[in-house]
């Protein structure tokens, strides 16, 4: 089955300064990748997602890479905020599982101010 | 407002006890979902269902039991024989039929075992 890893387990920049997220996976059918944001006590919540079509996707200060053939795929939040504090989880599906994802386990991202 | 309610939000169960948690949603989606989540342990998934009156066991089903009698309800039971049951629980339901999708996740269930 597939394993998705995801590095750094923590992470701390200060305020303005931008943060990376790296996720890896193991199986090439995998073709659909989407970022969650879980604030404290919450749910997670969608914050970007990429499909195996395109290389990049940006949405204002978020933006997630995906390299095919290396199979990782990054998450990138520029000028950070102390609201961007939160842990942060990848995902990645497959045709062959329906909609099953299979998540990274986690970063938690602290912004100081 | 469409969204996914769970409930209680927190809950304390004796050991030796059963107890359901409870996952509506009024989203019109076809997939839910009952992950769990354990510190640096990430979600893994416990049962999902794609239609009503069909569930998979997920990576982690032991001690664990679900039923999908309504589109809109997906409730979840922590048996007696769940050794490790206090963890945060968390439900999401997708649009499956319309193909890889994002999740829509409720506030989650903190479980306690006291």
């Amino acid at each position: 089955g597939e394993n998705v890893e995801q590095h750094p387990s923590t992470l701390s920049v200060q305020e303005g300064d931008s943060a990376v997220i790296k996720c890896t996976y193991s199986d090439s059918a995998s073709n659909y990748f989407p970022w969650y944001k879980q604030e404290l006590g919450k749910g997670p919540q969608l914050i970007i997602d990429i499909r195996s079509n395109v290389g990049e996707k940006k949405d204002q200060r978020i933006a997630v890479t995906l390299n095919k053939t290396a199979k990782h795929f990054s998450l990138h939040i520029t000028e950070t905020q102390p609201e961007d504090s939160a842990v942060y989880f990848c995902a990645a599906s497959n045709p062959n599982t329906g909609n099953q994802f299979y998540f990274g386990t986690g970063t938690s991202l602290t912004v100081i101010p | 407002d469409g969204g996914i309610t769970q409930s209680p939000k927190y809950l304390f169960r004796k050991e030796g006890q059963n107890v359901t948690l409870s996952c509506e949603q009024n989203l019109n989606h076809d997939a839910m979902y009952w992950y769990r989540q354990d510190p640096g342990q990430g979600l893994r998934l416990i049962y999902y269902s794609q239609i009503v009156n069909d569930f998979q066991k997920g990576d982690i089903a032991e001690g664990y039991s679900v039923s999908r009698e309504k589109k809109e309800s997906f409730p979840l039971t922590v048996t007696s024989a769940q050794k490790n049951p206090t963890a945060f629980y968390l439900c999401a339901s997708s649009m499956a039929s319309t193909g890889q999708v994002g999740y829509t996740f409720g506030s989650g269930t903190r479980l306690t075992v006291v």
